[in-house]
């Protein structure tokens, strides 16, 4: 089976600008959670999706939001960038919500806001 | 969010046992442990996961106190490849995993 993907690899943009990353789960996950990593603030739970409806929402502002298809892949969008969102944005995919399932992680988005 | 508690840092040398204590005083009955770990420059990875009972798997064993209110990851023999932040995690609903600061483990050659 193939892993998690996610495109693009590396991103940079400029403040004030938005952009949407992209997650394909393994095949027949029906789960997908998005993360944000940082040197300051470690790994950050920003929200997940099951059968495309959002299930969990971390705390983050609106600019940050995402949504989920109907094959389960999923787009995560940030809004008005600032310098502060910078970061390696990672999505993982999972067969469902049961806290027994382990999730599946991407080799994440370097996004780099000038 | 329930919380753990790990050291920032453990060392350990090449083919030897490491043993990685996480503290979860705050658990409840439902929780269940999991942990991951990140090699550099890659995403998490799921290396096992408890609910009461003791837990092993090709990575490595998860011991869990009568209690739950611990847990130790256990890595039989450790190799330069296990060099990874190790995160405990409690897992209480839905499908967010709330990370810590993890502990660095590093291996001596």
């Amino acid at each position: 089976k193939a892993g998690v993907t996610q495109t693009p690899r590396y991103l940079i943009k400029t403040r004030g600008q938005q952009v949407t990353l992209s997650c394909s789960p393994i095949s027949g996950h029906r789960s997908v959670s998005w993360y944000q990593q940082t040197p300051g603030q470690g790994l950050q739970f920003l929200f997940e999706y099951f059968s495309e409806t959002q299930r969990n929402k971390g705390n983050f502002p609106g600019r940050f939001s995402g949504r989920q298809f109907s094959n389960s892949r999923s787009e995560m969008n940030v809004s008005t960038l600032e310098l502060g969102d910078s970061a390696l944005y990672l999505c993982a995919s999972s067969a469902g919500l049961e806290r027994r399932n382990e999730q599946f992680f991407g080799p994440g988005t370097r996004l780099t806001v000038l | 969010d329930a919380k753990t508690t790990q050291p920032n840092s453990m060392e350990s040398n090449e083919e030897e046992p490491v043993h990685l204590p996480c503290n979860h005083s705050t658990i409840s009955g439902t929780d269940y442990i999991h942990w991951y770990r990140q090699l550099p420059s890659q995403g998490p990875e799921y290396v096992i996961h408890g609910l009461t009972s003791n837990v092993n798997n090709r990575m490595a064993s998860l011991a869990i106190a009568e209690d739950r209110k611990s847990s130790t990851l256990i890595l039989h023999r450790a190799t330069l490849r296990d060099a990874a932040v190790y995160y405990c995690i409690l897992r209480d609903q839905g499908g967010k995993l709330i990370f810590g600061q993890g502990t660095e483990l590093s291996v001596k050659p």
